[in-house]
Parts: structure tokens; sequence; C-alpha cells
């Protein structure tokens, strides 16, 4: 089946250090993927995505980059803000459309 | 913009009590989803609809109902609550598609004794 797993937290890092969070899938077929961010009492929203292999999705400084060959999307800043404190989730969209997540890290940025 | 929309934002229940969470949206979105997010497992699909009358079971569904009479709205029932459903529920909805965005509600905090 479909499942994503996604690197372990807490993660806790200062200001503008560099944030890598892994992310690796199994899927069948060409799925999308995601990362979705979301912040203290807020719902999911959408922070990037790659629709195929090699792809690479950006937003806000953050990027991923679709890695079919290592099933991988790890997520990267080069310069965290403490703005940035939120809880981080993987996704892919196989072609069945049930979005999977993977367990989400959750990133503390101290000033 | 509503975007989606879901009611109410807290909740507390009695082991054995029904309640209804409502999930309504506003962009024509022929896809709507339920999920629930638990510690360390990050958010599981409960159920979810391609269309007004179609429904179909995800990964966790047992304990819940769903139906979707309009584009518009999406409720989810919780038939006899237990203590096993206390968790956090987000409803999303987004267009079909391979690479489609999904739009996410604020979540209902749900606590069942």
């Amino acid at each position: 089946g479909n499942s994503v797993t996604q690197m372990e937290g807490p993660v806790t890092l200062s200001e503008e250090a560099f944030l890598t969070i892994n992310c690796t899938y199994t899927a069948t077929g060409y799925p999308s993927l995601f990362w979705y961010v979301q912040y203290p009492g807020e719902g999911l929203q959408l922070l990037l995505k790659a629709t195929k292999a090699d792809d690479k999705g950006s937003n806000k400084g953050f990027e991923a980059t679709y890695r079919k060959e290592t099933t991988s999307f790890h997520l990267e800043k080069g310069s965290v803000q403490v703005s940035d404190s939120a809880v981080y989730f993987c996704a892919l969209l196989p072609n069945d459309y049930k979005l999977s997540f993977g367990a989400g890290t959750t990133v503390t940025v101290r000033a | 913009n509503a975007g989606v929309t879901q009611t109410p934002k807290f909740q507390v229940l009695k082991t054995g009590q029904s309640m209804t969470l409502q999930c309504a949206q506003d962009m024509n979105h022929e896809y709507m989803s339920w999920y629930r997010q638990d510690p360390g497992m990050g958010l599981r699909l409960i159920h979810y609809s391609v269309g007004a009358g179609i429904t179909d079971q995800g990964e966790v569904p047992n304990g819940y109902n769903v139906s979707r009479s309009t584009t518009e709205d999406f409720p989810l029932r919780l038939l006899s609550a237990a203590p096993s459903q206390t968790s956090v529920y987000f409803c999303a909805s987004s267009r079909q598609g391979g690479n489609t965005e999904a739009f996410f509600g604020q979540g209902t905090r749900l606590t069942v004794v």
C-alpha cells in the first residue's frame, strides 16, 4: 500500500540554523508529493508540492525535490526563523486521490 | 473567502453519546474528506467523498458515518462515542485531480469521557 515515513521529532534549532526533515515514501504508480505545515491551533496548509520526478517545490525559503530513485522528498531551509516553529507533515497523493500523511515533525526555533 | 468551515471547535462528550461534526466548503470542490489527528500518528483518513451522493471508507472508518447530500456539506457522525475517539478532527476539500492542493478546516478537538 501507500505510506509515508517521516523523520521523528521534535527538532529544536537556533535562529538562522539549517533545517532538514527527511521523508521517504512507498507508493504504486506516480504520486504527487506535498509538504503541509500546521501552526499552533490551526489546520494544515500547503507549504509546497511536486508532481513528478525531479520536480523541486519551493515556498517561503523551503525546498524539496521529488527523488524517484530514492523515493524521497526531504524538506530543507537554509536559515530558519522563529516564525517557522510549527509541525510539518509530508504527504503523498496517489492515483486513488487518498492523501496519506507522515506522522509529522515538530520544529521549534529559538531566538 | 471562508474556505473550509468546521463546527464546533471544541466538544466534550460522554461515552455512548452521539453527535455530528459539521463541515462546509464554499469552493465548489468535488472531493471532501475527514481525518483524525493523534499524537505520533499523523493524520488518518476516516471517510471521503468524490462528489454528492458518493462516499467511501478510509483507513479508520469504524464508529463513524458520513453522508454527502450536497457538494458543500460533508458531516461526520459519531454514533456512540468511545474514549478511543478522543482526537482532533479535520475536514478537507480539494478539486479532483492528481496534483491539487487540499484545503483544511481549523479542526474540532473532541474529548470523550
